[in-house]
C-alpha cells in the first residue's frame, strides 16, 4: 500500500520567502508528526496532530513556523520569512493510533534557504 | 529531558566484517527503542523495534539488544556488505510524558562498507 508521501522533495527559497511543505500520511492514520533534521544531526520533534487537533507544538523553533491539518489527513508545515538556519530536511511521520504506535516516515523535504 | 547519544559518529569497514553500533540514553523510563536506516536523500526505514520489556530483536543479519537499566542499546551487523552503507539512527520513545510519544533521536552513525 501507499506510504507517507511528502512534497516537494526539494525546495530552494531565498531568505525572507514563505514556504509550504506538504505531507500525505498513510490513509486512516490518526497521528501525524513533523520532525526537522539539520545536516549531520538526528531528527528533532516539531509538532504533533491527532486527527485535526494540534496537541503539541512545543518543538516549533519560532512563531514563523506554523502547521495545520484541517481535515485530519493532509498536513502542511508553513515557514514564514525563511532564514538560513531553517535549512534542513523536514520529515513527516504518521501512525495508526494515538498511543505510542510505531511511526512511519515519509522521504522528507530538503529545504535550502539561500 | 531525554538525550540520546550514538557512538561512533562514523565507521568505515571492509566488506565481511561484523560490527557494532552503540546507542545510549539518559532516562531509562522508555516505552521502546527503535533503530532506523537512512540512505542519502531518503526517509527513515525502520530496522528493529525493541519494546521496553524485551532484551533483543533479530532480523536477518541484524541483532539489536537493549539494556534499559543501564540506558544502552547495541546494533550488531553480521557479515557487512557494501549495501549496508547508510546512516543508522537510534530513537527512543519515552514511557512518561505524552501518551502519543514523540521520538528522541541520536545524531546517527555513518557507516561505510567498502568492497
Amino acid at each position: 500500500g501507499a506510504g507517507v508521501s511528502q512534497s516537494p522533495r526539494y525546495k530552494v527559497a531565498k531568505r525572507g520567502q514563505d514556504v509550504a511543505l506538504r505531507c500525505d500520511p498513510i490513509s486512516g492514520h490518526v497521528s501525524l508528526f513533523w520532525y526537522q533534521q539539520a545536516l549531520g544531526q538526528g531528527p528533532e520533534f516539531l509538532t504533533y496532530f491527532q486527527n485535526e487537533a494540534q496537541l503539541d507544538k512545543s518543538g516549533l523553533p519560532s512563531d514563523r513556523f506554523f502547521a495545520e491539518r484541517p481535515e485530519g489527513s493532509v498536513s502542511t508545515l508553513k515557514i514564514q520569512r525563511t532564514q538560513q538556519e531553517d535549512s534542513a530536511v523536514y520529515l513527516c511521520a504518521s501512525s495508526p493510533g494515538q498511543v505510542r504506535d510505531e511511526q512511519y516516515f515519509g522521504p522528507g523535504t530538503r529545504l535550502t534557504v539561500t | 529531558k531525554q538525550e540520546v547519544t550514538q557512538i561512533p559518529a562514523a565507521l568505515s569497514v571492509p566488506e565481511g566484517e561484523n560490527l557494532v553500533l552503540n546507542c545510549s540514553f539518559t532516562d531509562s523510563a522508555i516505552y521502546n527503542l527503535q533503530w532506523f536506516r537512512q540512505d542519502p536523500g531518503k526517509g527513515l526505514t525502520s530496522l528493529l523495534l525493541i519494546q521496553s520489556s524485551q532484551r533483543e530483536q533479530t532480523s536477518g543479519r541484524l541483532n539489536a539488544s537493549l539494556d534499559k537499566s543501564s540506558g544502552r542499546s547495541t546494533l550488531y551487523i553480521a557479515a557487512s556488505q557494501p549495501g549496508d552503507s547508510a546512516t543508522y539512527l537510534c530513537a527512543v520513545l519515552d514511557a512518561g510524558g505524552t501518551s502519543y510519544g514523540k521520538l528522541t533521536f541520536g545524531q546517527g552513525t555513518i557507516l561505510t562498507v567498502h568492497p
